[in-house]
């Protein structure tokens, strides 16, 4: 069964401060994984694509990181600010029928 | 590029009334359109695939008579939720896809809140 595992399941973090979101797949077969950031009462809004081939991309201060062998992407946030503040969201697709598996979320807060 | 709208953005209705969201992809053909449904603090459930001139595929346990699909054109989409309870109280996301391929990426809509009274 094709699952996308988010972690932590919320976070909050100081103004300013790093983090790093987690992300562990079992979909297969893996065509792309993508991360999304939900403002409250909005639809996702895509931050990064990332396939196979690629190991780590980059969105300002948005890292994404992909290790295909282990099956985990982390999304990595720099000098956070308030505006950070939402859920990010993890989503795997895969080959075979083109499905979308979507992660649980991570909700972060960022206080000042 | 490739803006996804939804209309309205929220609604509040009676119990029995039905229930008509417009899905529109302002900037690019959408072949393909997705309508999920999301419950707070959880993630999106995707409930239809919806393909342009042709019947929408339900995902199991989405009730096709209640939840309407229609894809007439390229660019619009609509659900209509039929004799709405409470329960179907909920966040409406749609999303469009750029191309024809499943790898393409899904653009998505800000979402309707449903309040059914």
């Amino acid at each position: 069964k094709n699952q996308v595992e988010q972690s932590p399941q919320s976070l909050i973090i100081l103004e300013g401060k790093n983090c790093t979101l987690q992300c562990n797949y079992t979909v297969s077969p893996f065509s792309n994984l993508r991360w999304y950031k939900q403002d409250t009462g909005r639809g996702p809004v895509s931050l990064t694509i990332m396939t196979f081939s690629e190991n780590t991309k980059s969105n300002g201060r948005y890292t994404a990181t992909l290790d295909a062998d282990t099956k985990q992407s982390s999304l990595h946030i720099t000098a956070s600010q308030l505006s950070d503040s939402a859920s990010y969201i993890c989503v795997v697709i895969s080959n075979a029928g083109n499905m979308l598996t979507f992660g649980g979320g991570t909700r972060l807060m960022v206080k000042p | 590029g490739a803006v996804v709208s939804q209309h309205p953005s929220r609604v509040i209705c009676k119990s029995g009334t039905s229930v008509k969201i417009e899905c529109r992809s302002l900037d690019f053909q959408a072949t393909t359109m997705f309508w999920y449904r999301q419950f707070p603090k959880k993630s999106l459930m995707l409930m239809a695939t919806s393909n342009e001139g042709s019947k929408a595929t339900y995902e199991q346990g989405v009730e096709k008579d209640k939840f309407l699909i229609n894809h007439a054109s390229l660019t619009l989409s609509t659900l209509t939720v039929t004799s709405a309870h409470p329960e179907d109280s909920s966040f409406y996301i749609c999303s469009a896809r750029l191309g024809t391929s499943g790898s393409n990426e899904q653009f998505f809509g800000p979402g309707t809140r449903l309040t059914v009274l």
